[in-house]
């Protein structure tokens, strides 16, 4: 059975970082693309970013991008998003999710782990 | 970037009763289009893709249809556990977008 468990979501004070984790189980990890999806309270679905099979290639929504990064350790099955920078508006679930092959720019979402709360706030 | 409209944004039904909801994108995306359910406190998950077919382990009540920029998911027959708020997706070109939601309520 595949299995998505996030971690490392918390409080932090803008223009603070963070890091999430996604420790992947049940499914060759190194063979699929992998994404961050985030919703804030109350709201709908955002892709925030997504990472090729092998790690080389990622892309990331311009919401983001200069300030999260996406990165991945194939030997021990993790995903990673590294945050930067961050604004109250960042203040989400974040999901990671596999793709259903190695499309990191146009993914479908398959499953879905339970998610890391990220706040950030004063 | 492509943008995704559903509706409609709630939809009132009692169990039994057949579910449309419906998404248009603001250019084709051909057949690369999903839905999602999600209920309170979960995870989304995957219902439909390809825009017709059902993920593994999905039941057959569930149906999605259209190509290009106008889509249509289906619940033939409502169950207790279908209410839900169920989400589009398109993954045509990046980035991939969602729709807003629409909510499926018991009336």
């Amino acid at each position: 059975e595949v299995q998505l468990l996030e971690s490392g979501g918390g409080l932090v004070q803008p223009g603070g970082s963070l890091t999430v984790s996604c420790a992947a189980s049940g499914f060759t990890f190194s063979d699929y693309a992998m994404s961050w999806v985030r919703q804030a309270p109350g709201k709908g679905l955002e892709w925030v970013s997504g990472i090729s099979n092998s790690g080389g290639s990622t892309s990331y929504a311009d919401s983001v991008k200069g300030r999260f990064t996406i990165s991945r350790d194939n030997s021990n099955s993790f995903l990673y998003l590294q945050m930067h920078s961050l604004r109250a508006e960042d203040t989400a679930m974040y999901y990671c999710a596999k793709d259903r092959g190695n499309n990191y720019q146009t993914p479908r979402f398959d499953p879905w782990g339970q998610g890391t709360l990220v706040t950030v706030s004063s | 970037e492509i943008v995704l409209t559903q509706s409609p944004g709630t939809l009132s039904l009692s169990p039994g009763e057949r579910a449309t909801l419906s998404c248009r994108a603001t250019q084709s995306v051909s057949n690369y289009f999903a839905w999602y359910q999600q209920k309170p406190g979960q995870a989304p998950r995957l219902l439909i893709y390809g825009a017709s077919s059902r993920a593994t382990g999905i039941p057959d009540r569930f149906s999605g249809s259209g190509s290009g920029t106008d889509f249509i998911f289906t619940i033939s027959r409502l169950e207790p556990e279908d209410f839900a708020v169920y989400y589009c997706q398109q993954y045509g070109s990046s980035p991939p977008k969602f729709g807003q939601g629409t909510k499926v309520e018991i009336k």
